[in-house]
């Protein structure tokens, strides 16, 4: 299988507070991105970030990737209520497919 | 916006039916994807198509098979329905390359095999 994996599997914070969340991969890659789904819901892009890019920002959204470590990370600063949901990456590999990780479930306590 | 429809939110079938999703975006996409998530393993790749009657097996092709006829339509179909199917489906669309790279999903089909 080339699905990723995410950790933590679920995180819980307080309204205000950054959150974290980490995504592993195992082949080599064109790009990542971040996804969002609302519970029961399609998939959102959030932001995506090349292979030959270290680091991006997109509003309260910032994004790493260390292609040494075939890993990124996702930080969502200051959190809402609104940001509840579920986070997944995805790694587009050199035959243009796409495989997701298994995601990590966000709940921001107001 | 880009629009990606699936023909059903819901779905109630019976073990051993054939069992059709359907998928249409109105982009002029060449790259398709059909996804199956459950819970704790994320979405898993099915099937991918990269252009009209083109198509790839992902990670879990088997009991599975599509149908790329035309460029806005991806079809899944379930040959012989079982318990173990029964999931959320997702369908995906995009740009076959380029700098936007970005996948639109279709809001999902629930399937329930009984």
């Amino acid at each position: 299988s080339q699905q990723g994996e995410e950790d933590p599997q679920a995180l819980s914070i307080q309204e205000g507070e950054n959150a974290t969340m980490n995504c592993s991969y195992k082949t080599s890659i064109n790009n990542l991105q971040w996804y969002r789904q609302n519970s029961g819901r399609g998939l959102v892009h959030l932001i995506l970030i090349r292979s030959n890019e270290r680091e991006k920002h997109s509003g309260r959204l910032r994004v790493t990737l260390d292609t040494s470590k075939k890993s990124s990370s996702l930080l969502i600063t200051a959190s809402r209520a609104a940001d509840t949901a579920s986070y997944f990456c995805a790694t587009e590999n050199t035959g243009n497919q796409f495989y997701f990780g298994t995601g990590t479930s966000l709940t921001v306590i107001p | 916006d880009v629009k990606v429809t699936q023909s059903s939110r819901y779905l109630v079938k019976r073990t051993g039916e054939k069992v059709f999703l359907e998928c249409v975006q109105d982009m002029d996409h060449e790259n398709m994807f059909w996804y199956r998530q459950d819970p704790g393993l994320g979405l898993r790749l099915i099937y991918f198509s990269y252009d009209v009657k083109m198509k790839e097996k992902g990670d879990i092709p088997e009991g599975y098979s599509v149908s790329r006829e035309k460029k806005e339509r991806f079809s899944l179909i379930l040959e012989s329905a079982s318990t173990n199917q029964t999931s959320m489906y997702l369908c995906a669309s995009r740009v076959h390359s380029g700098g936007r790279a970005e996948a639109f999903f279709g809001q999902g089909t629930r399937l329930t095999v009984v």
